[in-house]
């Protein structure tokens, strides 16, 4: 079975352009996260849809962050304009279910490494 | 609001038992995961264990829970170089309805 799938592994741009990242969940799987990791630290929740509603999103820098999740299926992640602290690894995980109980484990992507010059 | 904490750092020699240790803030939590993260890799997946229980055994890990002091711990028995890696520990927050708060993580070397 194919784990969650993100591309791009590793983007580079300029500050103030736009940038988008995607994920494709494990098939079946409601739930979908995405987290961002700074250089030493651990993961940050940014978004969690549940099918295609964005049900906690209090940590998504709005003014320039969205997020879809179209058909409650693979997700896209667009940050605009990019600033040189967004510079970090955006990683997307999925779990069957969530709320901490049974199937609620969340499996991770690869990630994509960005970088902000 | 939630909180995890992991100490950065941890060297053993190979063939030695690793301990992990993670402390967290929410009470309410029922699952407790612990996810090891290679360089330049997502994370994995290792272990997890129900709030109800207090020792989960899996081939090398063993999960420690005390629930009453809020302590985590991984031990990884005869440790070796593949392991080195990140080890984060997790929670989901107030009741489920935080999902995964990770520590900072701990940072296992395995000397050869």
């Amino acid at each position: 079975e194919a784990g969650v799938v993100q591309s791009p592994r590793y983007k580079i741009i300029e500050k103030k352009q736009p940038v988008a990242f995607w994920c494709n969940p494990i098939s079946g799987h409601n739930t979908l996260y995405w987290y961002r990791q700074n250089l030493g630290q651990g993961p940050e929740l940014l978004i969690r849809y549940e099918n295609e509603e964005a049900v906690d999103d209090s940590q998504l820098p709005k003014d320039r962050f969205s997020a879809e999740r179209l058909k409650g299926v693979d997700s896209t992640l667009k940050i605009q304009p990019a600033e040189l602290g967004d510079s970090a690894v955006y990683l997307c995980a999925s779990s069957l279910y969530s709320g901490g109980g049974a199937n609620t484990e969340a499996f991770f992507g690869q990630g994509t490494r960005l970088t902000v010059v | 609001g939630e909180d995890v904490e992991q100490s950065l750092f941890l060297s053993v020699r190979e063939g030695d038992s690793s301990v992990i240790n993670c402390t967290y803030t929410d009470s309410s939590s029922t699952y407790l995961y612990w996810y090891k993260q290679e360089p330049g890799a997502g994370l994995q997946l290792l272990t997890y264990i129900f709030s109800n229980m207090d020792m989960k055994q899996d081939q090398r890990l063993t999960v420690l829970l005390n629930k009453k002091d809020k302590h985590l711990s991984l031990r990884i028995a005869d440790t070796q170089t593949g392991d080195s890696a990140i080890y984060f520990c997790a929670e989901w927050g107030a009741s489920g309805n935080t999902p995964l708060v990770f520590g900072k993580g701990t940072r296992l070397s395995v000397i050869a």
